[in-house]
């Protein structure tokens, strides 16, 4: 089974932070994806990466960063965290040589911001 | 543009009966539709997906989903709930024809089955 691994279940930071958010996969995916959730609004998209060292914007990317300097990790950088950056935080993971493959979530950060 | 629509935010359903969870979207060229579901505190875990031929897909859990091309619908169902079956769903479709777009969710429907 593909394991998408969160580093942090819950996190609490202060405004102003930098705060890092971590993801790795153990399935040589090479589709890697950062979605936030907020009750009534779904999941937006944040940022997705399909290669090493490449990265795109997806629907929300203001105040975001993020890293992927090896295939299996992908790195959210809040470069400097705001309160309306509470929320919960989902990276998912797919094979990259077809578009008809489902995507594989990790539990989740649920990040406050102080 | 894709777009993915839930129209109930909520679905309540007595155990033993049929689920139908609805799904509609709209894409500019065919589709690759799939459901997920979400259990409190946990990520999302992949249900079912269309991709192409038989109509009616069968998934997980003992879901299934019927893509209705003309109605452009993918609703989920499952012919008798548990109460297990609680929980939130979500719907995403991709563009077939615009390769590397990522998926796009709707904003999911809580489906609550009573015992």
């Amino acid at each position: 089974d593909v394991k998408v691994t969160q580093s942090s279940r819950y996190l609490v930071k202060r405004t102003g932070e930098k705060v890092f958010l971590e993801c790795v996969q153990d399935m040589d995916h090479e589709n890697m994806f950062w979605y936030r959730q907020d009750p009534g609004l779904g999941l937006r998209l944040i940022y997705f990466s399909y290669d090493v060292k490449m990265k795109e914007k997806g629907d929300i990317p203001e105040g975001y960063s993020v890293s992927r300097e090896k295939k299996e990790r992908f790195s959210l950088i809040l470069e400097s965290a705001s309160t309306n950056q509470t929320s919960m935080y989902l990276c998912a993971s797919s094979l990259g040589d077809r578009d008809n493959q489902p995507q594989h979530f990790g539990d989740g950060t649920r990040l406050s911001i102080l | 543009a894709q777009s993915v629509a839930q129209p109930e935010d909520q679905v309540n359903v007595a155990e033993g009966n049929p689920l139908t969870v609805k799904c509609t979207y709209s894409v500019s060229g065919n589709p690759y539709l799939f459901w997920y579901v979400q259990y409190p505190n946990r990520g999302l875990q992949f249900l079912l997906k269309y991709i192409t031929g038989d109509n009616l897909v069968k998934g997980s859990y003992g879901f299934e989903a019927e893509f209705n091309k003309s109605q452009t619908s993918f609703h989920l169902k499952k012919p008798s709930a548990l109460v297990s079956d609680s929980a939130l769903y979500f719907c995403a479709v991709r563009d077939k024809d615009q390769a590397g777009t990522a998926l796009i969710f709707g904003k999911g429907t809580t489906l609550s089955v009573s015992s």
